[in-house]
């Protein structure tokens, strides 16, 4: 395996269900990100975990609960999720302090909350 | 808080050029991104700038103005697979970027 890799790729919920999303990075990074991706709009920064220290919460719901074991994972738990939180979740891994530090994408979980 | 626009659409022509406009209005910069993502795929890193001036990387280049809040990228010898979305994104601190909402580009044969 190799960059960063997401699972599940698609997650079809109900209102009530518990579920989590993972994400793993194989390049040696030091940050950790998830974003929100909804049609026509930007990306919308969620979590920054930083050396395995959250340092970003921008003002999410607290129905999504993120979680970093370890500098190689990320996780982001969802519980009694409502519909608008319908989207494609990125995760994103980076380097601070590196050349340009730019971020590496995973392929996205595909999230519909029926 | 931040303010980064682009063009929503932009159509050409296979083997033509496009200039894909991005400009923005954040509180600090510490960098400028642009970033290519085909459908169902992850976004994926094509160019960054920090100081002023043109940054070419074979059919890609991106210019960057400080003083304008402006930035573009130059797309040449347009080939189908370039059909995608390209996100701006500016770095207004050490490490957290905000996105543009992304130009969709469709090149025709």
């Amino acid at each position: 395996e190799t960059g960063v890799t997401q699972t599940p790729r698609h997650l079809v919920m109900g209102m009530t269900n518990k579920k989590s999303l993972k994400c793993e990075q194989h390049l040696g990074h030091n940050a950790m990100y998830w974003y929100k991706q909804s049609a026509k709009k930007p990306l919308e920064l969620m979590f920054v975990y930083n050396f395995k220290e959250q340092t970003e919460n921008n003002s999410v719901p607290s129905r999504f609960s993120p979680e970093c074991p370890n500098s190689s994972h990320l996780f982001l738990h969802l519980h009694t999720l409502q519909p608008e939180d319908s989207a494609l979740y990125l995760c994103a891994s980076s380097q601070l302090e590196g050349h340009t530090g730019e971020l590496f994408f995973g392929e996205g979980s595909r999230l519909t909350v029926l | 808080g931040q303010n980064i626009d682009q063009p929503t659409e932009m159509t050409a022509t296979e083997g033509a050029i496009v200039q894909i406009n991005c400009t923005y209005q954040t509180s600090g910069f510490n960098g400028l991104f642009w970033y290519q993502q085909h459908a169902g795929e992850a976004p994926t890193f094509l160019s960054y700038n920090v100081l002023d001036g043109l940054e070419e990387k074979g059919r890609f280049s991106s210019f960057l103005s400080r003083s304008k809040g402006y930035s573009y990228l130059l797309l040449k010898e347009l080939q189908m697979k370039d059909s995608a979305s390209y996100l701006c994104a500016v770095r207004d601190g050490d490490y957290k970027l905000s996105f543009g909402a992304g130009t969709t580009v469709t090149v025709r044969a």
